[in-house]
């Protein structure tokens, strides 16, 4: 079975530090898809970040990025700079290229101290 | 703008009834999804749909039914047989053969009373 697995129910990270969040998965498929998401306590879902499987390089968006290490199937993000506005829960999630069905882990809940 | 609207946002419902919840999207996306969310569970696929007109069960379809019988709407109708109703429940969408983003609404929040 196709899993996620996010081993940090809650964290917190003091304002303008840098917290990693980590997520690992399970699959015997060797071309997919990763994904953060971010839900605010407005409840929108909203994409933080994408990664293809097929790429070596981690993908960066501006204070987010990744650590992809598809041997070990871990994919941790890394908020550099932290933001009050970045306090909400982080969610991975990946895909099997071919497939509707996207796995979900169950969640990060990340608090930003001021 | 483009987007998923999901009404109502929330929603009370007596034991026994079954209430439906409307998703619809302006994205021209082929893919819907419906998932839970409870608390520590994450989401769970209840069902989604590639295409009008057709959809499949996810890990959790019992109790939830829904139709496709336009591209823009995917409305989910949770029955009496659904013993566990009260949570939070996310529409999404994507773009056909794109393993890319998925699309979220607001969510609704059912109570059963």
């Amino acid at each position: 079975a196709q899993t996620v697995t996010q081993s940090q129910p809650e964290m917190s990270v003091q304002e303008a530090e840098t917290v990693t969040l980590s997520c690992t998965y399970d699959t015997s498929e060797s071309n997919y898809y990763l994904f953060w998401y971010k839900q605010p306590p407005s409840r929108q879902m909203i994409l933080v970040i994408r990664q293809e499987a097929y790429k070596q390089q981690n993908a960066t968006e501006n204070r987010f990025s990744v650590n992809f290490q598809k041997a070990a199937k871990s994919f941790s993000l890394k908020i550099s700079d932290s933001q009050l506005g970045d306090t909400a829960m982080y969610f991975c999630a990946f895909i099997t290229s071919g497939t509707y069905k996207y796995i979900f882990g169950t969640g990060t809940r990340l608090k930003v101290l001021a | 703008d483009g987007g998923i609207t999901q009404s109502p946002k929330y929603l009370f419902r007596k034991e026994g009834q079954n209430v439906t919840l409307s998703c619809e999207q302006n994205l021209n996306h082929d893919a819907m999804y419906w998932y839970r969310q409870d608390p520590g569970q994450g989401l769970r696929l209840i069902y989604y749909s590639q295409i009008v007109n057709d959809f499949q069960k996810g890990d959790i379809a019992e109790g939830y039914s829904v139709s496709r019988e336009k591209k823009e709407s995917f409305p989910l109708t949770v029955t009496s047989a659904q013993k566990n109703p009260t949570a939070f429940y996310l529409c999404a969408s994507t773009r056909f053969a794109n393993t890319g983003e998925l699309f979220f609404g607001e969510g609704s929040r059912l109570t059963v009373l």
